[in-house]
């Protein structure tokens, strides 16, 4: 049975706070991808990787930064918490051109 | 990048009746279409999904056309049953980057 698995499903975080949101997966996927969703505007990529070491920016990176130093691990980092990223998190994983496995989200709340 | 717009936002229809979403989407490279499905309070769930060497594909009540001329493609659900009440989201893969998703559809589907 596929698993990917986020540390945590909701975080209650301080403006200003950094905080590293944590993904894991076990399908020996190279591609790992961090989105956020929001009411009305769908799923927003956040950054993506498709090696070790490696990441690119997707379309909405500012605030935000990525560490992936094993295959299986893909973590988000909040580099200093505002209230604007108040929102759910979702980590995927993806084969080539076939299905995303989802994670089952993160809600952070920064207050 | 890729843009991907999605129709309508809220759909809302009696049990029984049918539901159509729409997607069109900008990158002509685009080769994967997937749907997926949102459940409350649960992680997107894939539904179906196209290439782009198929017109159309069924899986019981659901199906996917695909116009790769006019860059649209929709979901089908016929004889609509209350546990199909969720988000629905199309999604667009050029094989180049990550996927690049619709802003979500509300269904709901009353008794």
């Amino acid at each position: 049975d596929v698993k990917v698995t986020q540390s945590s499903r909701y975080l209650v975080k301080r403006t200003g706070e950094k905080v590293f949101l944590e993904c894991v997966q076990d399908m020996d996927h190279e591609n790992m991808f961090w989105y956020r969703q929001d009411p009305g505007l769908g799923l927003r990529l956040i950054y993506f990787s498709y090696d070790v070491k490696m990441k690119e920016k997707g379309d909405i990176p500012e605030g935000y930064s990525v560490s992936r130093e094993k295959k299986e691990r893909f973590s988000l980092i909040l580099e200093s918490a505002s209230t604007n990223q108040t929102s759910m998190y979702l980590c995927a994983t993806q084969g080539a051109g076939t299905e995303a496995f989802f994670g089952q989200g993160t809600r952070l709340t920064v207050v | 990048g890729e843009n991907v717009e999605q129709h309508p936002s809220t759909l809302s229809v009696q049990e029984g009746d049918s539901a159509v979403i729409k997607c069109t989407y900008s990158d002509s490279a685009s080769n994967y279409f997937p749907w997926y499905k949102q459940e409350l309070g649960k992680r997107p769930q894939l539904i179906i999904d196209i290439r782009s060497n198929v017109g159309e594909k069924k899986d019981q009540r659901i199906a996917v056309t695909l116009n790769k001329t006019a860059k649209h493609f929709s979901l089908h659900i016929t004889e609509t049953q209350p546990e199909d009440s969720a988000v629905y989201f199309c999604a667009v893969d050029t094989g180049r980057r990550a996927l690049t998703f619709g802003s979500g559809t509300r269904l709901q589907v009353q008794p």
